[in-house]
């Protein structure tokens, strides 16, 4: 059983479009996040989401639009893609355990804008 | 300044060899620290937490210290298998993890 699963793996659109990942996991853990890696492997924090509030909204354009219908899903809506937005978008949840919190990692999203 | 600084690498070690990466932190307020392993084109998995009284799994050694604000990963007896990117992670508080870039690890034969 997939712990954190997103969908698609894979996502290859135009500029200008549209376009949905989504996120479930099955930990039974209040918060999750969406995070991007760049070209440069740098992975950044986007948006933090703890049972179904946002809590982290890092400076992100506002084309992209997080929702959460339940403390197992956060999906990600990104409008009018461009260039720019391709990159591998990984979705995590995590719970606080012992004081600490340790995160899980979805396979990753690879989008591709052309 | 970075909130989470590391030597991106790439750190080529024999096998066998020990190798260490260190991290450097800006907010003096972080709360918990992990180190997490992302293999290529994989997504990044838990490695270890760290501990201030630094802690040891295997082959694997984890140091704190917070008056410098820096944190410590040592691998003793490099495999082939520990090839991977080591990026260090700092809990600024709620729930906010944040990565540093990563420190490249090449083990060859």
């Amino acid at each position: 059983d997939t712990a954190v699963s997103q969908t698609p793996k894979y996502l290859v659109t135009q500029m200008g479009n549209d376009k949905s990942i989504k996120c479930e996991q099955n930990l039974g853990h209040d918060t999750m996040y969406w995070y991007k890696q760049d070209s440069k492997k740098f992975l950044k924090i986007m948006f933090s989401y703890n049972n179904k509030e946002l809590i982290i909204n890092e400076t992100v354009p506002n084309r992209f639009s997080p929702k959460s219908p339940d403390k197992a899903h956060l999906n990600l809506h990104i409008n009018s893609l461009e260039l720019g937005d391709s990159a591998v978008y990984f979705c995590a949840s995590s719970q606080v355990a012992g004081g600490r919190t340790e995160a899980f990692f979805g396979q990753g999203t690879r989008l591709t804008v052309v | 300044r970075k909130e989470v600084e590391q030597d991106p690498g790439p750190f080529n070690v024999p096998e066998g060899a020990t190798v260490a990466f260190n991290c450097t932190y800006s907010n003096s307020a972080s709360q918990s620290f992990f180190w997490y392993r992302q293999d290529c084109r994989k997504e990044p998995k838990l490695l270890m937490s760290v501990y201030s009284s630094g802690n040891e799994d295997g082959r694997f050694t984890a140091q704190l210290n917070r008056a410098s604000q820096y944190i410590s990963l040592l691998i003793r007896d490099s495999k082939l298998s520990d090839s991977a990117t080591y990026l260090c992670v700092v809990n600024e508080g709620t729930d906010k993890l944040i990565f540093g870039t990563g420190t490249r690890l090449q083990v060859f034969p």
